[in-house]
């Protein structure tokens, strides 16, 4: 089953740009790619999804290259209550199951 | 109107009970799936009920099980519970027939398994 992997944390400071990057490979041509944010003791919550190239909506941007072996989760402008746990989902693996990347944490200071 | 929700929020079993944990989805959803998170670990997919059938499974023993009612609310049953079933199952619902989009994730139910 393929793995989809992201960096273990990031911090950053508010006000700044943040990429999160997530590898996943096996996927297929028209597999969404979605990310979530998770705060403790709470369900993960949608922020953006996509299958190429860029999506944009008020919060953040997805970029996904051509070969779709990653994509990039872009927040602009973070602040303090960003700080979360920030998981891509992918139908990696074939067969239509729906797997959760390892997670990063950001945490985002003064 | 009312999200996703859960019940029951916190549970504690013992090994080789067997639980049930309920979700209702989000009004307008038709889809749910069925996620199991340990702690410090990302949602792992246990399956996903459409149309009152199972219609995709992760890699979870048949002590997992599941039902999903007419009014599209569905069950997680666990047998024979063991000490690494302790974690929050959550239940995410999702648009009619639209398994892989958005999906609304509840507030989860923590197990804990002693």
């Amino acid at each position: 089953l393929a793995k989809t992997t992201q960096p273990i944390s990031m911090d950053s400071y508010e006000g700044q740009e943040v990429n999160i990057t997530c590898s996943h490979n096996n996927i297929a041509t028209n597999d969404y790619i979605t990310w979530y944010q998770q705060f403790p003791s709470q369900g993960p919550r949608f922020i953006i999804q996509g299958y190429k190239t860029k999506v944009t909506n008020e919060v953040a941007s997805l970029f996904i290259p051509a070969d779709r072996k990653s994509s990039t989760l872009s927040l602009p402008r973070v602040s303090l209550s960003d700080t979360a746990v920030y998981y891509c989902q992918t139908e990696a693996g074939g067969g239509n199951k729906l797997t959760f990347g390892t997670g990063t944490q950001l945490k985002v200071e003064l | 109107d009312a999200g996703v929700t859960q019940s029951p929020t916190h549970l504690i079993k013992t090994r080789g009970q067997q639980v049930t944990l309920r979700c209702s989805p989000k009004s307008g959803h038709d889809t749910v799936s069925w996620y199991q998170q340990a702690l410090g670990q990302g949602p792992q997919f246990i399956f996903q009920y459409y149309e009152e059938e199972e219609r995709q499974r992760g890699n979870f023993p048949d002590r997992f099980s599941g039902h999903q009612f007419p009014n599209y609310s569905s069950e997680l049953n666990v047998n024979a519970l063991l000490l690494g079933d302790s974690a929050l199952y959550l239940c995410a619902s999702s648009s009619p027939g639209q398994w892989a989009y958005e999906q609304y994730f509840g507030p989860g139910t923590r197990l804990t398994v002693t």
